[in-house]
């Protein structure tokens, strides 16, 4: 299976901080992901990126912006935290085609906003 | 645009019980289908999957048929344990550029000794 890494389980910040989630896959996959989970609402798609330096927006990229520098390493930046970004995030990556598409996750990152 | 819609939780269950849960989905093409679970506290994990119609994902007891006539993907255990007890997700993925997941709301089951 597709190891994907999340630096941070538990984060606080405060109101207008700027945050850094990040995620590190420990293969050569393509397409990387960030979602976040809230109540009720299952997992919502903020930006996802096909390549090295390739993004494209999701479903909810608005206060949220990415970067991929790196193949294995894809991270999501809160340019400026508010309240209602508090959420459990979660990055995933999908493998090669002859895995049938599936999308791997990593563990989560929650993220409270005070 | 591509939807899932799964059935409202909780649901709660004796031990031994038998387990549906229902999914169904909204899409264009001919997209894979899966079920996630999250037991508590943690990220979600592969349960089962299926590409095509009429296939059957299955993995630990639960099972799930591709069924495109009715546009389903319903999960199902014969024999429910406690350890079990986690939110369960259908979603889908169409084939089409980078195949990103469509999730429903997450059903929450919780499974009682």
């Amino acid at each position: 299976d597709v190891k994907v890494t999340q630096s941070s389980r538990y984060l606080v910040k405060r109101t207008g901080e700027k945050v850094f989630l990040e995620c590190v896959q420990d293969m050569d996959h393509e397409n990387m992901f960030w979602y976040r989970q809230d109540p009720g609402l299952g997992l919502r798609l903020i930006y996802f990126s096909y390549d090295v330096k390739m993004k494209e927006k999701g479903d909810i990229p608005e206060g949220y912006s990415v970067s991929r520098e790196k193949k294995e390493r894809f991270s999501l930046i809160l340019e400026s935290a508010s309240t209602n970004q508090t959420s459990m995030y979660l990055c995933a990556v999908r493998k090669g085609r002859e895995s049938g598409n599936t999308i791997y996750f990593g563990e989560g990152s929650w993220l409270t906003v005070v | 645009g591509n939807s899932v819609t799964q059935m409202e939780g909780p649901v709660t269950l004796s031990e031994e019980a038998f387990l549906t849960i229902n999914c169904t989905y909204t899409a264009t093409g001919y997209p894979s289908l899966f079920w996630y679970v999250q037991y508590p506290g943690e990220g979600l994990q592969l349960l089962l999957k299926a590409t095509k119609a009429d296939d059957k994902g299955s993995n630990k007891g639960f099972e799930a048929t591709y069924r495109k006539e009715t546009t389903s993907f319903h999960l199902e255990k014969g024999s429910v344990q406690v350890s079990d007890s986690a939110v369960y997700f259908c979603a889908l993925s169409d084939r089409q550029g980078a195949q990103k997941l469509v999730f429903g709301q997450g059903t929450r089951l919780t499974i009682n000794p």
